[in-house]
């Protein structure tokens, strides 16, 4: 299996522009993912899915963030309009419902707005 | 909401020494994960536990749980430069219906030869 592919790997972006950053988990995972990591705040869920479903978006900073999955092999995570603050690395992961919640994250999205 | 601190933060040690991190939550965990996270890559799962005061050994890692399923320890014996990373306990709190983990804030270890 190839693992979690995410993309882009890096994204440059300016303040105000709309950025959107894909996954595609592991196949026949049942849960996918959000999170965003950085020096200050450490690994932050923002949002997962069961079954393609959103169950909890508790994390997601504010309305400028929104998180899709449109089938099981697909999710993306959009911020319209991006701010500066929102630099971080962003990571999904999956993981498969029957397991003690172990996850399998992808390599991640840099993200630099300026 | 629940916390989950690490401790130390960061460690810069020689080759060959051992060291302890140290997970700890004020809340009792239904599972904990450890992983390991090198720069430019997505965390890595190292080890899981489920049971209070369970070991799991992985080469010169050993894993252990409290007896209260509160804390968690790594601890690795005779250290390489390979064991550089950073380090990330993650627990799972199944009396609040989530299937989400919730992460420390990691050790960072150098290992320097």
């Amino acid at each position: 299996d190839a693992g979690v592919i995410q993309s882009p790997r890096h994204e440059v972006t300016e303040m105000g522009q709309e950025v959107t950053l894909r996954c595609k988990p592991i196949s026949g995972h049942d849960y996918l993912f959000w999170y965003r990591q950085t020096m200050m705040r450490g690994l932050e869920l923002l949002i997962y899915f069961n079954n393609n479903v959103p169950i909890d978006d508790s994390g997601m900073p504010e309305d400028r963030f929104s998180a899709k999955m449109p089938n099981a092999s697909f999710s993306t995570l959009k911020i319209q309009p991006s701010e500066p603050r929102d630099s971080a690395v962003y990571f999904c992961a999956s993981s498969l419902g029957t397991t003690r919640a172990e996850q399998f994250f992808g390599p991640g999205t840099r993200l630099t707005v300026l | 909401t629940q916390l989950l601190e690490q401790s130390p933060q960061f460690l810069s040690i020689q080759e060959g020494e051992n060291l302890t991190v140290y997970c700890n939550s004020s809340s009792v965990f239904s599972s904990l994960q450890w992983y390991r996270q090198e720069p430019g890559e997505g965390p890595v799962l190292l080890v899981t536990v489920v049971t209070g005061g369970e070991v799991k050994k992985l080469k010169r890692l050993t894993f252990q749980f409290g007896d209260a399923r509160k804390d968690s320890s790594l601890h690795i014996t005779a250290a390489q430069p390979g064991d550089t990373g950073l380090y990330l306990c993650a627990g799972e709190y199944r009396d609040t219906g989530r299937r989400a983990l919730t992460f420390g804030s990691g050790t960072r270890l150098q290992v320097q030869p």
